[in-house]
Parts: C-alpha cells; structure tokens; sequence
C-alpha cells in the first residue's frame, strides 16, 4: 500500500491567491494523479503523470497546473483562486502499471471565498 | 465512450443481512477491476481488486467478476453500520493508465 501525503488538509483562501497544492508519495511510482471531486459527486480526473517531466490535462477542464519535477512530487497550482475552485481535491498514485491500481492521499479541502 | 454504470441509491440494508452492490462496464478489452470504498468528506480507500472472472474473497467482502456480461460485484456478509458509506466502482482502461470511474452507490446500513 502507497503512503501517500497531501497538504496542507483544509485551505480557506480569499479570491486572487496563488495556491499549490502539495502531494508526495514515498513508494516510487511512477504515475500519479490529480482528482477533483465536489461533495456528493463523482470523481474528475484533472491531470496525471507517467514519470519525471511528463504532464497531462485530464478529462475535465481545470485552470490548474502542476509539475514533476521528482518521482516522488506532484504539486497543484492555481494561479488566481476563485470561488468556482471550491471543491476536495485528491491525489493518487499507482505502484502497477499493468493493473493500475490506484491508492488515495487524504486530499485537500480547499474553499475559496 | 467507455463508461461505467453503477446505481446512486441509496441501497439502504439491514444490519446483519448481504448488501449487493452492482457495476457494470462498456469498454470489453478492461482487464481490471476495483471497489473503494468512501466515507463522506473523506478519500477513496480501495477494498477490493479482480482481474479474472469468477469471486475473489476478502473477509466478509466478495467481488464477482463476468466478463462477458460486463458486469462485476461486490457483496458485504454481515454488514454493520460502519459499512456505510459510497462504494465506488472503478475500471482500468487499457488505452492508456488511467481508471474510469462509476459515480458510486450510497450505502446505509440501518440498526
């Protein structure tokens, strides 16, 4: 099982901020991902990674950017927070490329106002 | 579009008895399957993995698994109300490393 770690767990945030949002993992894998998921709903994909230097948008359409810059990290930016940025956002990486089974970070509550 | 269907509920059970929860999937080349299990405000935390057809055992959780229906389970014996939450299904995709997620089922375990 991944240990995977997100921060910071709950952001409250005025409009206009930039925000990064942290993920790290600790078992070296090699792909990760970004969720968003609004309370009750399901999740949307909004960027992944299949290693260092290797970067793509997801299925819904996000403002977001990120990185990889390591193995090991893959943080989210938001330029300028708004409120329609409102939402969990989660972190996922997985150990088995043929299996692709992904383990979950706490995620991050983040709420702009 | 490769999908993944799952009834909303909420599947309300009583406590004791078999909850059965449903998945089906369009895409017929996905050759992994997976239930997480997601308590409110929290993240997905992944209970049960198949890969061939047939019931794969963990506990008091069973997943089935029919590749030529499309369809996979997952069956909780004796459920308690700390079984209650939203159940997701989810499918690996073989064009590219990425799971197609259901919209899940809410589960209630009623005392």
């Amino acid at each position: 099982e991944a240990d995977i770690y997100q921060t910071p767990r709950y952001l409250v945030i005025g409009t206009g901020k930039k925000i990064t949002l942290e993920c790290s993992q600790t078992m070296g894998h090699d792909k990760m991902y970004w969720y968003q998921q609004d309370p009750g709903m399901e999740l949307h994909l909004i960027h992944y990674s299949y290693g260092v230097n290797s970067t793509e948008k997801g299925d819904l359409s996000s403002e977001s950017t990120v990185s990889r810059i390591r193995t090991e990290h893959f943080p989210l930016t938001l330029e300028s927070a708004r409120p329609s940025h409102t939402s969990q956002y989660l972190c996922a990486s997985t150990r088995d490329s043929s299996y692709n089974e992904q383990f979950f970070g706490p995620g991050t509550r983040l709420t702009v106002l | 579009q490769k999908e993944v269907e799952q009834n909303s509920g909420p599947l309300s059970v009583p406590e004791g008895a078999i909850a059965s929860l449903n998945c089906t999937y369009s895409d017929r080349v996905s050759q992994s399957f997976f239930w997480y299990r997601q308590y409110s405000g929290k993240s997905p935390e992944l209970i049960m993995s198949i890969y061939s057809n047939g019931d794969k055992e963990d506990g008091r959780f069973t997943a089935q698994l029919n590749k030529a229906s499309q369809y996979v389970s997952l069956l909780i014996r004796d459920s308690q109300p700390s079984d209650s939450a939203t159940y997701l299904c989810a499918v690996n995709s073989d064009s590219n490393y990425q799971l197609i997620w259901g919209a899940g089922t809410k589960l209630i375990i009623k005392p």
